[in-house]
C-alpha cells in the first residue's frame, strides 16, 4: 500500500518550458513534504521542501505547491534545463515521526534541448 | 568535504554469505539512516539512529542489523544473504529530526 504516489514514471519536456511533477499521498498525518533529485549512480540530493502550514514554497526555478484537501503536491520547474534531467522523488513525513520518511517511486524527467 | 561515504560501491554475494555495508559521515550529524531502493520503487527505510548507541527499526528491517558506536559510523550488516536483498542501498544523515537528509552514492548489492 503506497502512501506516497507518483503516477507518472516518466516525463519529457522541451528546454525552456515548464516541467510539472505530481505527487499524491494517502496519509492525512503527513505534514512535511520534500522533493529529492537523483542522477544515475549518485545518491538523492535535497531540492525543496514544504510544511503543511504553507501552500507554496519557492526557490529559484523550483516551486512546490501543496493542496492539503486533495492530498496532492506538485513541483514546478521553470524554465526547464537539460541539467534538470534526473529522477525526482517526492517524500513525506509526519510530526509524530519525522525520521520515518516515506518516499514515492520517482518520476524520471528528461529535458530535451 | 566528503559528506556521506559508502563502501563498497558494488558487491556480489552468494546466498547465505554475510557482509557489512559501511557508512561514514563527517558532518557531525546525529541522525543516520539506511534505505534500500528496488527497481521502480521509492527508497524504503531499513534502520535509523538518532545518536551513538541508539538505533531503531524502519519499514523493512528483517534480515538486517545495525550498530552505532560512534557519531560518524553506521554500518549495516546482512547475516544470511538472500536473493530478495538484491538492491541498491543508500545511507543518509541529518543534523536533527525533520531536516533534509544528505545521502551517500549507494552500494549496489547482488545476491546470487
Amino acid at each position: 500500500d503506497q502512501q506516497v504516489k507518483q503516477n507518472s514514471p516518466s516525463l519529457s519536456v522541451q528546454e525552456g518550458r515548464i516541467s510539472i511533477l505530481n505527487c499524491d499521498y494517502t496519509n492525512s498525518m503527513f505534514d512535511y513534504f520534500l522533493w529529492y533529485k537523483k542522477y544515475p549512480a549518485e545518491g538523492p540530493t535535497f531540492l525543496i521542501s514544504i510544511s503543511s502550514i504553507k501552500d507554496k514554497n519557492e526557490d529559484g526555478r523550483f516551486t512546490v505547491f501543496l493542496n492539503k484537501s486533495a492530498k496532492h503536491l506538485s513541483l514546478h520547474i521553470v524554465p526547464s534545463q537539460p541539467g534538470d534531467s534526473a529522477v525526482y522523488f517526492c517524500a513525506a513525513s509526519a510530526q509524530t515521526s519525522y525520521d520515518k520518511v516515506i518516499f514515492g517511486p520517482g518520476t524520471s524527467l528528461s529535458v530535451i534541448p | 568535504n566528503a559528506g556521506v561515504t559508502q563502501t563498497p560501491k558494488f558487491r556480489i554475494l552468494k546466498i547465505g554469505q554475510s557482509m557489512t555495508l559501511q557508512c561514514a559521515q563527517d558532518m557531525n550529524h546525529n541522525y543516520m539512516y539506511w534505505y534500500r531502493q528496488d527497481p521502480g520503487m521509492g527508497l524504503k527505510l531499513i534502520y535509523y539512529s538518532v545518536g551513538a548507541g541508539i538505533t531503531d527499526k524502519g519499514e523493512v528491517p528483517n534480515g538486517y542489523n545495525v550498530s552505532r558506536s560512534t557519531t560518524e559510523d553506521f554500518p549495516l550488516r546482512l547475516e544470511l544473504a538472500a536473493p530478495s536483498q538484491t538492491s541498491v542501498y543508500f545511507c543518509a544523515s541529518s543534523y536533527r529530526t525533520g531536516q533534509p537528509q544528505h545521502f551517500g552514492d549507494g552500494t549496489r548489492l547482488s545476491i546470487l
